[in-house]
């Protein structure tokens, strides 16, 4: 089975703060992704990546950053959280372009 | 760019019931995807439909697709309890991003 891990499931912070959400994935999967949810929305693409050290920028990524120094881990970055970062961040990853699988979500609250 | 939209955006129903969840989207999409999400869980894939005409079954779900008419639904026949959750239907774009519609909440009462 794939396992994608998230570091945490809650997580605050203060505004200001830099914040960093962790993704690993245990199948060698070379495309991993972020996503935001929020009610009304749907899932939104923060950023992916193909590869390891490569990434490229998806529909929201403004107040971002990401960093995949290894192929299982891919990390998003808050440089400076804002309120309006709060969110439900999911993270995916997938071999093909075929299908993607879930972590189980970070749901992050700045205050 | 590709556009994915759900509707109804929220079903109450109830059991014993059928319905059905519309996905247009606006562009071409190579494929589309169904999932559900459990309350404070992650998304579960459901069905990947790869082409114009494509039925996939499970259960009391089953997912089709209409490539030319940029259409896929997801029926229920019915319904039961467990198959309350959210439902995302999802489209493909260039460089294997998907877009997402804004999810379909389904409540079956008892």
């Amino acid at each position: 089975d794939v396992k994608v891990t998230q570091s945490s499931r809650y997580l605050v912070k203060r505004t200001g703060e830099k914040v960093f959400l962790e993704c690993v994935q245990d199948m060698d999967h070379e495309n991993m992704f972020w996503y935001r949810q929020d009610p009304g929305l749907g899932l939104r693409l923060i950023y992916f990546s193909y590869d390891v050290k490569m990434k490229e920028k998806g529909d929201i990524p403004e107040g971002y950053s990401v960093s995949r120094e290894k192929k299982e881990r891919f990390s998003l970055i808050l440089e400076s959280a804002s309120t309006n970062q709060t969110s439900m961040y999911l993270c995916a990853s997938g071999l093909y372009s075929y299908e993607q699988y879930f972590g189980p979500g970070t749901r992050l609250t700045v205050t | 760019e590709l556009k994915v939209e759900q509707n109804p955006l929220f079903l109450s129903m109830q059991e014993g019931k059928n319905y059905t969840i519309y996905c247009n989207y606006s562009t071409t999409s190579d494929r589309l995807y169904w999932y559900r999400q459990d309350p404070g869980k992650s998304l579960e894939s459901l069905f990947v439909l790869l082409s114009n005409g494509a039925v996939k079954q499970e259960g009391r779900l089953m997912a089709s697709l209409d490539t030319k008419a940029r259409l896929s639904t997801l029926h229920i026949t019915a319904a039961v309890h467990d198959l309350s959750a959210t439902y995302f239907c999802a489209g493909m774009e260039y460089g294997n991003k998907l877009v997402f519609g804004a999810g379909t909440i389904l409540r079956v009462k008892s």
